[in-house]
């Protein structure tokens, strides 16, 4: 199956800055999708973006299939940004995947 | 429109016991995925139900089932529980099946096993 590998695996910045958080994975997708998961456990939707580039905010996702690898792209981090990101991907028929998980902390 | 909906939110049970938890899609999902989540394993997948049937499976034992019902609910049954089915149980709903349509989460089950 699809192996899918996410970096850094933790994360602490100050207010204010700005991140990178990477996805790879093994082979080629159907579906991608970034999550944030709250401490309460709760999986918030970020992108659904199998390819190209989007933006939401203060958050934007770009994801190269062709290379196998997204990233998700966070800017003037706030406290609330806190928590783990998770990439998530499939292939036709197959099982999502997910990676282990980025996690971040926002120090005021 | 109303999200994804899990019942219970938080379960303690002791080993060898049964658990039944219960997930509502969004309306007009037709498709529900199971996973578990643990410290150890992260988030892994357990099945995937549209219309009814099972698409897919994961790699867990025969005592994790599922099923679908006809207005897309689906509920998950664990038997003889062990300490290592204590997890945070996660359903997903998407329009279609997971290969091509975006996934919206529920708040999820606490299931501790004593």
């Amino acid at each position: 199956g699809i192996q899918v590998e996410q970096s850094p695996p933790d994360l602490i910045l100050q207010e204010g800055a700005n991140s990178t958080l990477r996805c790879n994975f093994s082979d080629s997708v159907n579906n991608l999708q970034w999550f944030h998961q709250n401490p309460w456990g709760q999986l918030i939707n970020l992108f659904y973006i199998p390819s190209g580039t989007k933006q939401n905010g203060r958050l934007s996702a770009t994801t190269v299939a062709t290379e196998r690898y997204s990233l998700l792209y966070i800017s003037s981090s706030q406290t609330t940004d806190s928590g783990v990101y998770f990439c998530a991907v499939v292939n036709y028929g197959q099982n999502f995947v997910f990676g282990p998980g980025t996690r971040l902390s926002v120090l005021p | 429109k109303a999200g994804v909906t899990q019942t219970p939110r938080y379960l303690i049970k002791t080993r060898g016991q049964q658990v039944t938890l219960s997930c509502s899609p969004i309306s007009g999902h037709r498709s529900v995925s199971w996973y578990q989540q643990t410290p150890g394993q992260g988030l892994q997948f357990l099945f995937e139900y549209f219309s009814e049937t099972q698409r897919n499976k994961g790699n867990f034992p025969g005592r994790f089932s599922g099923r679908q019902f006809s207005n897309s609910r689906s509920e998950m049954n664990v038997s003889t529980l062990e300490l290592g089915d204590s997890a945070l149980y996660l359903c997903a709903s998407s329009w279609g099946t997971s290969w091509g349509n975006e996934q919206f989460f529920g708040p999820g089950t606490r299931l501790t096993v004593l």
